[in-house]
Parts: C-alpha cells; structure tokens; sequence
C-alpha cells in the first residue's frame, strides 16, 4: 500500500519561507507517470490546492498562491517538496501531500496523514 | 476561476439516504470526485469520475453529475458515515474543491 509523509518545521516566522518535504514509500515516483499534490486545511476551515508536480518536473499551481509557491521532485529520493514565500498567519493550515490517481479528473487517491504548520509573528 | 458550491450541513436519520449537492456551471461537462474526512483524519476518497467507488469503498456510497450539479448519495446512512465531505473537480488547469458539506447522523 503507497504510503506518503510531511515532513519539515512546525512553526514558521512571518515573512519568512514555509518548506515541507513528502516522501514516497516506493519508487512511484520514479517509475510511474503521476501527479503529486500538496493540500492544505486552516484549522476548523475547508481543503485548498496548492499545486502539484509531475516525475517530469511540470506543475500546476493555483492562481491564487502561483507568486509564492514552488513544487518540486527528486525521483532519486523518492521525494517532492513544497516551497511557500513570505508567509503570514493566514498560511497557518495543516498541509497535506498526496497523490492525484488519474489524469482526467485530477482525483487525490493517496494522502499523508498532514503536518500542522503555525506562522508565528 | 472556476468554482463549485456545497451546502454548509445535511442531517439524515440513521438508515435513510442522505443527500449531498456540489453546485458549478456547466459542472456536468467535467468530472467530479468526493472526499469522507472524519475529524483529525486525512480525506478519503469515496467516489472517482463522477460515479466510480474505489476498492474499499461501502456500495452505499455513490455519486452522479449532470447539468449543474453532482450529487454524492449515501444509502443505508450509518452513524460512521458521519464526517465532513468534499467535492472537487478539475479545471483543465487547477484543482477545485467545494468549501465543504457537514453530515449529521442523528
């Protein structure tokens, strides 16, 4: 069973850049052609894309965080990455990693269990 | 961009069928998937291009989309079933979720 986990700080200064790392448990990400995603949820508030990365190294961002994120992929290590600039409290969420299953409709068929990150002023 | 609308709570009575819309324009001509997430826990999908369960998944889960609007049905509603759920599509170029429908089983 794919298994994916966040891992990176738990507390971000304001203005500062959130930095989270998924690693993947086997070498889909090297042997297989899927999008992988990053998710996040304030606390108590509903999901929000982030944007994904394809083993290729192509990305989808939402428009609404395009200026401040970059996903990326190291197939070697079996990992991607989430950059997130010039954060503010409103960034504070639990973010999750997780893999989109198919092409056509983008679903999220595998999740990490979320790592809570609080921006701090 | 893009957007699709959920109600913010539907109550159902155990063992009847529960009922939840995610609302866009023209949201037929796209797929739709849907998300189960109990509290503290990651989302699980429950339902995939509309109308597909993956394995796992109870049979009294299922979905449907046209027009405006998709529908996550739930049949038999259990006190398990109670969770927050999510739609989501796909615009091409960005993912989209609803904000969110709360399930009461009471």
């Amino acid at each position: 069973q794919l298994q994916l986990q966040e891992s990176g700080p738990g507390l971000v200064k304001a203005s500062e850049t959130l930095s989270l790392t998924c690693t993947v448990s086997d070498d889909s990400l090297r042997t297989s052609s899927y999008y992988w995603g990053w998710i996040r949820q304030p606390p108590g508030k509903g999901l929000e894309w982030i944007g994904n990365v394809h083993s290729s190294g192509r990305n989808y961002y939402n428009p609404s965080l395009k200026s401040r994120v970059t996903i990326s992929v190291d197939t070697s290590k079996n990992q991607f990455f989430l950059r997130l600039t010039s954060v503010a409290a409103a960034d504070t969420s639990v973010y999750y990693c997780a893999r989109h299953g198919d092409y056509d409709d983008f679903h999220l068929d595998h999740w990490g269990q979320g790592t809570l990150v609080t921006v701090s002023s | 961009s893009y957007e699709v609308t959920q109600p913010p709570s539907v109550s159902v009575s155990p063992g009847q069928t529960a009922t939840i819309t995610c609302s866009g324009d023209k949201l037929g001509d796209r797929y739709v998937c849907w998300y189960q997430q109990r509290p503290g826990q990651s989302p699980v999908l429950v339902i995939h291009h509309d109308r597909r369960r993956p394995s796992g998944i109870p049979e009294r889960f299922s979905g449907s989309n046209s027009g405006n609007t998709a529908t996550l049905t739930i049949s038999g509603t259990q006190a398990m079933d109670e969770a927050d759920y999510y739609c989501q599509a796909w615009d091409s170029t960005t993912v989209v979720f609803g904000g969110g429908t709360k399930l009461t089983v009471l």
